[in-house]
């Protein structure tokens, strides 16, 4: 099956900070999606980003397809940043079955 | 608001006592599934549903069991739970196929 690795594993940032979050994909793939997962284990809508760039706020995203990545960039973080980011891909094109990869967990400090 | 709603939140139950997660979404999508989240061994898709009375297994189907009777209604069954079920479990939506998938809340169920 496909692999999807992320890194960095583990990020602790200042307040204030930006950050670039890394998803490699080992296949062709018809969707990817990125999520950010809270304390309280919600998963929440990041963005839908099979190719291109996309910004909304502080974060923004781009999906290089060809070359099989995709960057999450998060700018001035802040404390309610902190948590799990996940890079989630489709590459069936049959049953819709995300696969997410490993996560980043991000921590946010004062 | 367009949402995908999962119940209960929390669940403990004990092994054997049959149990269902019901799961509803409101945006009349084609596509729902199941997933369930355990620690290093990330998320992974239990069953999924392509339209109403459309089931097929997703990696870990077993001792689950779903059904579509209705568009908007995707229940996870768990006729004898196990404690290895013990899990984060999320209901999912889409549109159609390869498209964005949007999660409800989790349950996360504790099985004794």
């Amino acid at each position: 099956g496909i692999q999807v690795e992320q890194s960095p594993p583990d990020l602790i940032l200042q307040e204030g900070a930006n950050s670039t979050l890394r998803c490699n994909f080992s296949d062709s793939v018809n969707n990817l999606q990125w999520f950010h997962q809270n304390p309280w284990g919600q998963l929440i809508n990041l963005f839908y980003i099979p190719s291109g760039t996309k910004q909304n706020g502080r974060l923004s995203a781009t999906t290089v397809a060809t070359e099989r990545y995709s960057l999450l960039y998060i700018s001035s973080s802040q404390t309610t940043d902190s948590g799990v980011y996940f890079c989630a891909v489709d590459h069936t094109g049959t049953a819709s079955k995300l696969t997410f990869g490993t996560g980043t967990r991000l921590q946010v400090t004062l | 608001e367009a949402q995908v709603t999962q119940n209960p939140r929390y669940l403990i139950t004990v092994t054997g006592k049959k149990l269902t997660v019901t799961c509803s979404q409101n945006m009349n999508h084609e596509y729902m599934s199941w997933y369930r989240q355990d620690p290093g061994l990330g998320l992974r898709q239990i069953y999924y549903s392509m339209n109403v009375e459309v089931t097929d297994k997703g990696d870990v189907p077993e001792g689950y069991k779903v059904s579509r009777k209705e568009k908007r209604n995707f229940p996870l069954i768990l006729e004898s739970p196990s404690p290895n079920q013990t899990s984060l479990y999320f209901c999912a939506s889409s549109p159609f196929i390869n498209t964005e998938a949007f999660f409800g809340q989790g349950t996360r169920l504790t099985v004794v």
